[in-house]
């Protein structure tokens, strides 16, 4: 089993539609959740940090369950511009601080 | 703002060949890390450094070794190419603090043939 889990997709959603994406991860000392978007062929880039209480940027929404041990991101009003593969990371500190990246997650958003 | 450069951004190789993917940072970041991407897989750690002198291995290290000398730069060196080692190479930098940004060159592909 990875110890960063996500679906992979795709998913093909309509412009305006809402989606959200879902991550497992099994290292129960993991302290840091982040989200990353990655464009084709690009190099990943931070969307969002993950804290516990939950937190929003515009149409962005993430949340953290820690006795679940998932992490989730929500999109409202999806716009092509968010077609990309979105990768969900978390940092252990029992690891060495290093960075473990879930397989991510392709959206694809129609028009 | 150079941020994390990488080079070269693609290479074609021999099997049996070796190489050596440069990466360099400008932010005075104590962790540095090398990743490959294949399809399907997301981002495999490959080796990573805690500071300068300072390396250790990743999820998938056979085949490859690295050297942190100084703290702005990380090369990985491909001993012996195999096309198994057919990938996209992303190097990574970012400070020891929690929730921190970790910031990418922008990668190079390889392919061994």
């Amino acid at each position: 089993r990875k110890e960063v889990e996500q679906d992979p997709g795709p998913f093909n959603v309509p412009e305006g539609a809402t989606v959200a994406f879902n991550c497992t991860y099994s290292n129960s000392a993991s302290q840091s959740f982040f989200w990353y978007r990655q464009d084709c062929r690009k190099e990943p880039k931070l969307l969002m940090s993950v804290y516990s209480s939950g937190n929003e940027d515009g149409r962005f929404t993430a949340q953290l369950n820690r006795a679940s041990q998932y992490i989730s991101l929500l999109i409202r009003d999806s716009k092509l511009s968010d077609s990309a593969t979105y990768l969900c990371v978390v940092i252990s500190y029992n690891q060495g601080g290093k960075l473990i990246f879930g397989q991510g997650t392709e959206l694809s958003v129609k028009p | 703002n150079a941020g994390v450069t990488q080079t070269p951004k693609f290479q074609v190789l021999k099997t049996g060949q070796s190489m050596t993917l440069q990466c360099a940072q400008d932010m005075n970041h104590e962790y540095m890390s090398w990743y490959r991407q294949d399809p399907g897989m997301g981002l495999r750690l490959i080796h990573y450094s805690v500071g300068a002198g300072i390396t250790d291995q990743g999820e998938v290290p056979n085949g490859y070794n690295v050297s942190r000398s100084t703290t702005e730069d990380f090369p990985l060196r491909l001993l012996s190419a195999a096309p198994s080692q057919t990938s996209v190479y992303f190097c990574a930098s970012r400070t020891p603090s929690l929730n921190t940004e970790a910031f990418f060159g922008q990668g190079t592909r390889l392919t061994v043939v």
